[in-house]
């Protein structure tokens, strides 16, 4: 069975800094992998996935990722950090032969400072 | 923007009550999640459908829960009855086949059993 491990439960920046919230997957095979953002009493907005190609995957809002198989990680970045980024952040990965169903991380809770 | 749309937003019920969530998936998507989300356990998938059918409920306490698609524009999750431990946010997320383009996730029922 797959799995997802977000060491960070909670991460501070300063505004303007950068940025990196790790991911660590589990599976046997090739996953899919994707990262949520989800405000306040919202739902998961998807930011950016990978299924395949290019290692570095850029997303919305500023946002990039890249799958590094050796490390089986999936790190999310940004090189510039606004107060909107606020927010918490999860890593799924999704398992072709389990109908692609999404195993989710336990999410890292990002604050901002000014 | 197409949206997953979920109601009620919030409900509150006495312990015993029955409850239904419902959920409209994106037109065309073939694939409906639930997922639970909690402080403690984070996000859970109960259950989850292509093309109505019922592929996975392993996720779900078979005993008061059911989860149900009576046509391809709206998906159940009932509880009968309902238990305080059964307060959470219920998200529903729909997709396409190999969830290639990732899910989209309806806004969540917030449930308060009291």
């Amino acid at each position: 069975a797959q799995s997802v491990t977000q060491p960070d439960i909670h991460i501070t920046v300063s505004e303007g800094a950068s940025l990196e919230l790790r991911c660590n997957y589990s599976y046997g095979a090739t996953p899919y992998l994707f990262w949520y953002v989800q405000s306040p009493g919202q739902g998961l907005q998807l930011l950016l996935k990978y299924f395949s190609g290019d290692t570095l995957v850029q997303g919305i809002k500023g946002f990039e990722a890249e799958f590094k198989r050796s490390q089986s990680s999936f790190n999310l970045r940004k090189p510039s950090v606004h107060w909107s980024d606020a927010a918490e952040y999860f890593c799924a990965v999704g398992a072709g032969n389990a109908g692609n169903m999404l195993t989710f991380g336990g999410g890292t809770r990002l604050m901002v400072k000014p | 923007d197409a949206r997953v749309t979920q109601t009620p937003r919030h409900k509150v019920t006495e312990m015993g009550q029955e409850v239904t969530m419902r959920c409209q998936p994106i037109l065309g998507h073939n694939t409906v999640f639930w997922y639970r989300q909690t402080m403690m356990q984070g996000l859970e998938l109960l259950a989850y459908f292509r093309n109505r059918a019922p592929l996975d409920d392993s996720g779900m306490p078979k005993d008061r829960f059911s989860a149900e698609m009576p046509d391809a524009t709206l998906a159940t999750l009932k509880i009968q009855p309902s238990e305080p431990r059964d307060s959470a946010v219920y998200f529903c997320a729909s997709g396409l086949v190999a969830g290639e383009r990732g899910y989209t996730f309806g806004s969540g029922t917030r449930l308060t059993v009291v």
